[in-house]
């Protein structure tokens, strides 16, 4: 079946650097969707990115989705504390009846 | 609009009882589904629906099952419940299936199950 890969599962980081975060999928997709949620919530969506090579922005998060439709990115520039949760991505594929599948997700941790 | 609603938020059963979690959205949303939350495997399928009166089978669909009898509200139950259904669980709900079409989430309930 369709599957979603996330990396890396876990990633700390000091107030101010960088953080990306991976997810392949074993098969071409339809679209991917990006989900954040907060400790202790419920996952929130982000974006989503339906074209060969997209890449769109939303303040400091760059979103990209690959040329082959199997990968994407999500890369949030100059980490605040209000960043912290875990990042999903979640992708769909008509083969498999556009149901979402997603990734094991990024936790984020932010240290100030 | 109170979006996507759960209820209960917290249950603690004992192995081989039942119980029933309830969703339900106003957001006239055809599709709605059920999902399970373990720590490093992300989200995971339980059940879903694409419209009252229908359900299918997600990825990972055994040892529960789910009713839809009105467009508003999807019920999922677990009939025996064993150890390794102890799990977050969450619905949510779309306007349709597929791309352009973001799932919304309720809070959560956190089931234990001893």
């Amino acid at each position: 079946g369709q599957q979603v890969m996330q990396i890396p599962q876990y990633q700390h980081v000091q107030e101010g650097e960088d953080f990306t975060t991976y997810c392949n999928s074993s098969t071409t997709l339809s679209n991917i969707q990006w989900y954040k949620q907060r400790p202790g919530g419920h996952p929130v969506f982000l974006i989503q990115l339906v074209k060969s090579g997209e890449v769109k922005k939303q303040k400091r998060l760059t979103f990209q989705f690959g040329e082959a439709k199997k990968n994407s990115s999500l890369h949030i520039t100059a980490t605040q504390t209000t960043d912290v949760g875990t990042y999903f991505c979640a992708g769909s594929n008509l083969e498999y009846g556009n149901k979402l599948v997603f990734g094991a997700g990024t936790i984020l941790r932010v240290k100030s | 609009n109170a979006g996507v609603t759960q209820t209960p938020k917290f249950r603690v059963l004992k192995t081989g009882q039942s119980m029933t979690l309830l969703c339900a959205q106003d957001m006239n949303h055809e599709y709605m589904y059920w999902y399970r939350q373990d720590p490093g495997m992300g989200l995971r399928l339980i059940h879903y629906s694409v419209g009252e009166g229908t359900t299918a089978k997600g990825e990972v669909p055994d040892g529960y099952n789910v009713s839809r009898l009105k467009k508003q509200n999807f019920l999922l139950g677990l009939e025996s419940a064993a150890p390794s259904q102890t799990s977050v669980y969450f619905c949510a709900s779309s306007p349709r299936l597929g791309r352009g079409y973001e799932q919304y989430f309720g809070p959560g309930t956190r089931l234990t199950v001893t």
